[in-house]
């Protein structure tokens, strides 16, 4: 299985700066045919379902503001919140969907400084 | 609009069974491959099994593997979770999920319904 390790566990960003969340694949979830990773990201705010923000490890999906950015390749990634907003604190979620069993990090919980 | 109605939560004992249901509209139900993940209370999120367009072909986790079952039905647009011989540690909100395998990304999910095994 492809395990998935998020840090930190939890971080507290003031409103307007800069939030980082890592997330380290155990193997790699790039699909070199297409040179496609296939890691996911989430945010999941209290009595909801996640919410996928991030495909393809950097695409935005729609409607998803621009201050939410993926980056990284392989087995190494990165979800940035350029500049934090209250609505943004939540649980985000990095996943793998390269192969099955299908696996999740264990989460980071943003919250306001 | 995409939206996954889950139903069929409910409180069962150890060793019974539950049926979870998943109503799909919104999107031609018959080309998505389609998944169940759970969230245990407090807890990160845990992919459960998953289904091919068609329904030919099933996955499942490790730990649960014998004991639930997925299905769908393309003429009624329904996914379900047959779970049997339910533990404890399978109380979980289980949330139905379009996509997930196959390499395409889990895009909409159900408000989820809740699972609770005790006695």
């Amino acid at each position: 299985d492809i395990v998935m390790t998020q840090s930190p566990d939890s971080l507290a960003v003031s409103l307007g700066e800069r939030a980082t969340i890592s997330c380290k694949s155990s193997q790699s979830v790039l699909y070199s045919s297409t040179n496609k990773n296939f890691l996911a990201w989430y945010q999941q705010k209290p009595g909801q379902p996640p919410k996928l923000l991030i495909y393809w490890a950097s695409t935005r999906e729609s409607g998803v503001p621009a201050r939410f950015r993926g980056s990284g390749s392989g087995t190494d990634f990165t979800l940035t919140i350029s500049s934090l907003q209250a609505e943004d604190v939540a649980v985000y979620y990095c996943h793998q969907y390269f192969t099955t069993p299908l696996t999740f990090g264990g989460g980071t919980k943003v919250q306001i400084k | 609009e995409v939206q996954l109605l889950d139903s069929g939560g409910d409180l069962v004992r150890p060793g019974g069974s539950l049926r979870l249901s998943c109503a799909a509209s919104g999107f031609t139900f018959s080309i998505y491959a389609m998944c169940w993940v759970r969230q245990a209370p407090g807890k990160g999120l845990e992919w459960v099994s998953g289904i091919s367009d068609s329904g030919a072909i099933t996955y499942y986790t490790d730990s649960v593997k014998g004991r639930f079952t997925i299905s769908r039905d393309n003429s009624k647009n329904t996914l379900d979770l047959q779970m049997n011989s339910l533990r404890a540690e399978d109380t979980a909100i289980y949330y139905c999920v379009r996509g997930g395998i196959y390499g395409y990304r889990s895009d909409h999910w159900g408000q989820g319904t809740l699972v609770i095994v005790s006695s």
